[in-house]
């Protein structure tokens, strides 16, 4: 069964960092490209950022391109995201999600709730 | 960034009848090789969004096949044969072709 687990969110202040972290479990890991959406709550999806299988290709939403960084330990089953500089508008339940083969996200977690307030 | 507009917003439904949601892109989402990367997903109160329909018309594995996808280029819709009280929940277009981009929902309801 597939599995993924975001963990890492929390209260941060403006310009603080946080790094998400998810753990993937119930399939083979370093063959599948990663991304991270995410949601206001009770608003809708945004994409923010997606990783090849083997890490060496990534990208990033305008809104958080140079302040957030995808990474991904394939020996570890475990995919993050280290946010800088953030923004009382990065507040969000962050997901990690697996693609399925055509940038199209499949499984996703039950996410981790970031919010950024003084 | 392609934009995705959904109509309608709200859909109230009566359990057994069908629904049909509109969505639709700023450009084509139909690329060389014959595939619309246009996925719909639905997210259950309270869940995670589950993938219901990828590269327009395609079922994902265990979605039931009163869901159906359909359209090509900046026109697509999703049809539920006959709504169960399960299917309650938002459902989002999303477009693959470029960086992801999501319609802003469709909130279904049992009336």
């Amino acid at each position: 069964e597939v599995q993924l687990g975001e963990s890492g969110g929390g209260l941060v202040q403006p310009g603080g960092s946080l790094r998400l972290s998810c753990a993937a479990s119930g399939f083979t890991f370093s063959t599948y490209w990663m991304h991270w959406v995410r949601q206001v709550p009770g608003k809708g999806l945004v994409w923010v950022s997606r990783i090849s299988s083997d890490g060496s290709t990534t990208g990033y939403a305008d809104s958080v391109r140079g302040r957030f960084t995808i990474s991904r330990d394939n020996a570890k089953n475990t995919v993050f995201l280290q946010m800088n500089s953030l923004r009382a508008e990065d507040t969000a339940v962050y997901f990690c999600a697996r693609d399925a083969g055509d940038y199209t996200p499949d499984f996703w977690g039950q996410g981790t709730l970031v919010t950024v307030s003084s | 960034d392609i934009v995705m507009t959904q109509s309608p917003l709200s859909l109230p439904v009566t359990p057994g009848e069908p629904a049909s949601i509109s969505c639709r892109s700023s450009q084509s989402l139909l690329r060389s090789n014959g595939y619309n990367y246009l996925a719909w997903y639905l997210q259950k109160p309270g869940q995670s969004p589950q993938l219901l329909i990828y590269l327009g018309s395609k079922r994902a594995s265990g979605v039931p096949d009163r869901f159906s996808g359909s359209g090509s280029g900046t026109d697509f819709t999703l049809k539920i044969g006959r709504v169960e009280a399960e299917d309650v929940g938002v459902y989002y277009c999303m477009q693959a072709l470029q960086t992801a981009t999501f319609g802003q929902g469709t909130r279904l309801e049992i009336k």
